[in-house]
C-alpha cells in the first residue's frame, strides 16, 4: 500500500527566499508524481507532473525532481512571493488513483 | 473548454438526510475519479468510474455511499442517511482515458463542501 509523507508540515519564510518542499513515497511502482497547490477553501491546482521515466520538470519559478529509487521528490520554489502562500500537496499515481501526502502549509511573509 | 465542474459548491444537510454531489467532467472525458478530504486530513481516493461502469470503488465506505456515471449527464456521488463524520470536501477529476497510458496532469474541480448538522 502506497504511503506518501511530506516534510515539513508547515513552513514560514520571508519573501524572496528560495525553498524546498520534500515528499517521500513507499511504493516506487508509480506512473508519475504530481505536485498540487491548494488555497484555503479552494480546489486543487496542478503545478507539475513528473513521469516515472523523468528526473525533473520546471515551470517558471518551480522545479520538481523525482528519484524513484529512493522514493523521493522535491519541489523547489525560487524567489518566493506572498502569493505563493498555500498548501502544497504531492501525490504518487498508480493503478488509476492518486495517493496524496498531507501537505506542506507554506506562508511567505513580507 | 470548461474545466471539471462540480455542484453545488456548498451543501448543508441534517443528519439522516441524503446528499447528492454532481460532477461534470471536461468535454470528451469519459473517466471520472472522486476524492474526499476530511478536516485536517489528506485527500483520499474514493471511486473511479467510466461511463456506465464502476472500475474501482476500493476507497468507498461500504455502506450509505454510492456513485454512478450514466451514459448521459454528470457523475453523481450519493450519500444516504448522512452523519456528522461525512462532513468533508469532495473533489472530482476527469481524464479522457486510462491514466496508465496518459501522462498529463489530472485536473480537479473546485469541490463540494458538505456540512452535516
Amino acid at each position: 500500500k502506497q504511503e506518501v509523507t511530506q516534510i515539513p508540515a508547515a513552513l514560514s519564510v520571508p519573501e524572496g527566499e528560495n525553498l524546498v518542499l520534500n515528499c517521500s513515497f513507499t511504493d516506487s511502482a508509480i506512473y508519475n508524481l504530481q505536485w498540487f497547490r491548494q488555497d484555503p477553501g479552494k480546489g486543487l491546482t496542478s503545478l507539475l507532473l513528473i513521469q516515472s521515466s523523468q528526473r525533473e520538470q520546471t515551470s517558471g519559478r518551480l522545479n520538481a525532481s523525482l528519484d524513484k529509487s529512493s522514493g523521493r521528490s522535491t519541489l523547489y520554489i525560487a524567489a518566493s512571493q506572498p502569493g505563493d502562500s498555500a498548501t502544497y500537496l504531492c501525490a504518487g499515481e498508480g493503478g488509476n488513483k492518486l495517493t496524496f501526502g498531507t501537505g506542506t502549509q507554506l506562508k511567505v511573509e513580507l | 473548454n470548461a474545466g471539471v465542474m462540480q455542484n453545488p459548491r456548498h451543501l448543508v444537510r441534517r443528519r439522516g438526510q441524503e446528499a447528492r454531489l454532481r460532477c461534470s467532467p471536461m468535454k470528451g472525458h469519459s473517466h471520472v475519479y472522486w476524492y474526499r478530504q476530511l478536516p485536517e486530513e489528506g485527500l483520499k481516493f474514493m471511486v473511479y468510474l467510466q461511463k456506465e461502469n464502476i472500475i474501482d470503488e476500493s476507497g468507498m465506505p461500504k455502506e450509505r455511499f454510492s456513485a454512478e456515471f450514466p451514459k448521459e449527464g454528470p457523475s453523481i456521488l450519493r450519500i444516504q442517511q448522512v452523519v456528522r463524520g461525512d462532513s468533508a470536501a469532495y473533489f472530482c477529476a476527469s481524464s479522457p482515458r486510462d491514466r496508465s497510458s496518459y501522462n498529463s496532469p489530472l485536473h480537479f474541480g473546485n469541490g463540494t463542501r458538505l456540512t452535516v448538522t
